[in-house]
């Protein structure tokens, strides 16, 4: 199974930051991976899928670049909602595969 | 829009199945090209995928889990199911339905709201 390793597993942050959060996969994927928000006690939600595709009513402060192995998430200005676990995914192969989570905290 | 309800008991013992339902509306689970999972989340911990039935009726599971599972679907009802056996309290877990997106095949366009189910005695 292809291994996703996310960096940071937590950060501290305040509204107005820049954050980047990254996931290395085991082998190459392409562009085929997802990111997702998940909010306490709610199911993952998509945020950017193929890499870099923005995903349905997801605001432009999120954006995602990378392929092959190297995968980053930014968010440009952080807001008082985005206080979340996010997850990468991919895609590429089964069994489909999450890295580990980036819980982004309140500073 | 389709929407996903998982159910079933929330208390299972060691040694026993583990048994949930998801109940799909606003699509069908034989039609539309579409692959239902199941996906599940340990308190405090990431998520893992279980394995899918395609609308087709085949199925493909994680190697992990792949001698203790089984998805089926029950079309009549629009509903799929999970069935682990053999649990342990290290199945205790925040289990999820979740359909794949028709155009990106692996990526989780639709889940249900979760249902937690504990393996205790």
């Amino acid at each position: 199974a292809i291994q996703l390793t996310q960096s940071p597993s937590s950060l501290s942050a305040v509204v107005g930051d820049r954050v980047t959060i990254t996931c290395r996969a085991s082998q190459g994927i392409g562009s085929d991976l997802a990111w997702y928000q998940q909010k306490p006690g709610k199911a993952p939600k998509v945020l950017i899928f193929d890499a870099s595709k923005l995903g349905g009513g997801v605001p432009l402060r999120f954006s995602g670049s990378g392929s092959g192995t190297d995968f980053t998430l930014t968010i440009s200005s952080l807001q008082p909602e985005d206080f979340a676990t996010y997850y990468c995914q991919q895609f590429k192969t089964y069994p489909l595969t999450f890295g580990g989570g980036t819980k982004v905290e309140i500073k | 829009q389709v929407q996903l309800q998982e159910s079933g008991p929330r208390l299972v013992k060691p040694s026993e199945t583990l048994s949930l339902t998801c109940t799909v509306s606003g699509g069908s689970v034989s039609s539309g090209n579409y692959y239902w999972s199941w996906i599940r989340q340990p308190p405090g911990k990431g998520l893992e995928w279980i394995g899918y039935i395609y609308y087709s009726g085949s199925t493909n599971y994680n190697p992990s889990l792949r001698s203790r599972v089984t998805i089926s679907a029950d079309t009549s009802k629009n509903q799929f199911s999970l069935r682990l056996t053999s649990v342990t309290a290290a199945d205790t877990a925040v289990y999820y339905c979740a359909k794949e997106a028709m155009a990106v095949t692996g990526l989780f366009d639709s889940w249900g709201q979760g249902t937690l189910v504990t393996v205790s005695s």
